[in-house]
C-alpha cells in the first residue's frame, strides 16, 4: 500500500519570502501523479500542483513550484514570494495511474502560517 | 459552472442514529468519491464510484455505505452513529475514470456525534 509523509506539523514564514514544504512517498509503482492540495479555514481542498512521475521536470504553477526526486521518493512544494492568502493546511497526496483509480492518498499535512 | 456541492453542509446527530450525506458532482462528471477528515486520522478515502458503480472501497465499518445515482449524484449513509464518526466529510468529483483526470472537492459535510 502506498503511504504519504508530511514531517512538518506547521510551518511559519515571513510574507514576501520563500517557503519549502517536504514529502515524502513510498510505492512500488513506477507510474502514478502526486499532487498539492490547500485546504483554508473554508475547508474546500483547492488543487495546488500536480506532478506526474514519469516527467522528469518539475512541475511550475505561477509561485508554485515542486522538487521532485522519483529516486528518493521525495515530492517538496516551493512557494515563492508568499502572500497572506496562501497561509492554509497543505497536504501532499499520491494518485495510482492505474486506469480508473481516483483514490487519493494524503499526507498528515503542513499547517502554514504567513506572518505579515 | 457550479462547483462540487455538499448538503447539509453542518449537522448535529445522536449516537445511534443514521445520517444521509448528499453530493452534486460538476456538472459532466461522472466519478465521485468520498473522503472522511478527523484531526486524529487524517483524510482517508471512503469509498468512489462511476456510473453508479462502486468500484473501490476504503477500509471502513460496514455501517458506512453510499451509492450513486444515474445523474451521477450520490449519497453516503452512516448507519448507528458513534462519537468517532465525527467528523468533515468531503465529497470529490472528477470527469471520467482516466487517471490523469483532475479530482475537484466539495465544502464538505460537517457532523457532529453526540
Amino acid at each position: 500500500a502506498q503511504t504519504v509523509t508530511q514531517s512538518q506539523p506547521e510551518m511559519s514564514v515571513q510574507e514576501a519570502e520563500t517557503v519549502t514544504l517536504s514529502c515524502t512517498y513510498d510505492t512500488s509503482e513506477s507510474d502514478y501523479y502526486l499532487f498539492w492540495y490547500k485546504q483554508p479555514p473554508s475547508r474546500q481542498m483547492i488543487l495546488v500542483i500536480r506532478q506526474e512521475a514519469y516527467k522528469q521536470q518539475n512541475a511550475t504553477e505561477n509561485r508554485f513550484s515542486v522538487n521532485f526526486q522519483k529516486a528518493a521518493k521525495s515530492f517538496s512544494l516551493k512557494i515563492s514570494d508568499s502572500q497572506l492568502g496562501d497561509a492554509a493546511m497543505y497536504f501532499c497526496a499520491y494518485r495510482t495511474q492505474l486506469q480508473g483509480a481516483q483514490k487519493l492518498v494524503f499526507g498528515q499535512g503542513t499547517r502554514l502560517t504567513i506572518n505579515p | 459552472k457550479a462547483g462540487v456541492t455538499q448538503t447539509p453542509r453542518y449537522l448535529i446527530k445522536t449516537r445511534g442514529q443514521q445520517v444521509t450525506l448528499s453530493c452534486s458532482p460538476i456538472s459532466g462528471h461522472r466519478s465521485v468519491s468520498w473522503y472522511q477528515q478527523t484531526p486524529g486520522q487524517g483524510l482517508q478515502f471512503l469509498f468512489e464510484y462511476f456510473s453508479e458503480t462502486q468500484r473501490n472501497k476504503g477500509n471502513f465499518p460496514g455501517r458506512f455505505s453510499g451509492r450513486q445515482f444515474s445523474n451521477s449524484r450520490s449519497e453516503m449513509n452512516v448507519s448507528t452513529l458513534e462519537l468517532g464518526d465525527s467528523a468533515l466529510y468531503l465529497c470529490a468529483s472528477s470527469l471520467a475514470l482516466a487517471s490523469g483526470n483532475t479530482i475537484y472537492f466539495g465544502e464538505g459535510s460537517w457532523l457532529t456525534v453526540v
